[in-house]
């Protein structure tokens, strides 16, 4: 079956630690994006690949990297940096060009600061 | 810039009801525009898009919306509304951006139906 996975589905982190989300597609898209969701807020932008190994800042990059070294992935590492790092985060790809494009999202991962 | 107002942060219907969610746009040129839906804890899932061809979008689970250029509106609309459609609701724009398109979500309108 084509899709996103997202994984862990769950992350419990310690404040001070690194955590690296995982998400990889087998659509072919090229483009790739994570999304941040809070209650109330919808989902905000926090880092696009639109190809491999080039990938720009959203609206919310403050404490955050990702790489895309391959198609197929495109893992986002929440640092220390980042204060308030509960939420649920969410990864899409979508075909890369035309505005009418949807994405497709994964499954997300709720990330909980213990 | 592209954004979108979501009217209604909750709306509640009894099963059986019309089932109606607001959504305005601001955009500078013309929009291509989206319904998603989500249920908890889960990914969203597209229900319907609307790319400058018919007005009246109809999409999954019997919804549609309408593009009311004049009124800068893309409201989802369904007749009787059944209890798999509690969820949340997101209107999204798609924008330009200097690296490539970006989606531009609402803050969401959590959809409550009532047996």
């Amino acid at each position: 079956d084509g899709g996103i996975t997202q994984s862990p589905k769950y992350l419990f982190r310690k404040e001070g630690q690194n955590v690296t989300l995982s998400c990889e597609q087998n659509l072919n898209h090229d483009a790739m994006y994570w999304y941040r969701q809070d209650p109330g807020q919808g989902l905000r932008l926090i880092y696009y690949s639109q190809i491999v190994n080039d990938f720009q800042k959203g609206d919310i990059a403050e404490g955050y990297s990702v790489s895309r070294e391959k198609k197929e992935s495109f893992p986002l590492t929440v640092t220390s940096a980042q204060k308030n790092p509960t939420a649920f985060y969410l990864c899409a790809s979508s075909v890369q060009g035309p505005l009418n494009t949807e994405a497709f999202f994964g499954q997300g991962t709720r990330l909980t600061v213990v | 810039a592209q954004s979108v107002t979501q009217l209604d942060s909750h709306v509640s219907v009894s099963e059986g009801t019309p089932v109606l969610l607001r959504c305005n746009y601001s955009s500078s040129y013309s929009p291509s525009l989206f319904w998603y839906v989500q249920h908890p804890n889960k990914g969203l899932q597209l229900l319907l898009k609307y790319t400058s061809a018919a007005t009246l979008v109809k999409g999954i689970n019997g919804f549609e919306a309408e593009f009311k250029k004049s009124e800068t509106s893309f409201h989802l609309t369904k007749p009787s509304a059944h209890m798999s459609d509690a969820a949340e609701y997101f209107c999204v724009v798609s924008a330009f951006a200097l690296y490539g398109n970006k989606l531009v979500f609402g803050a969401g309108t959590i959809l409550r139906v009532k047996s």
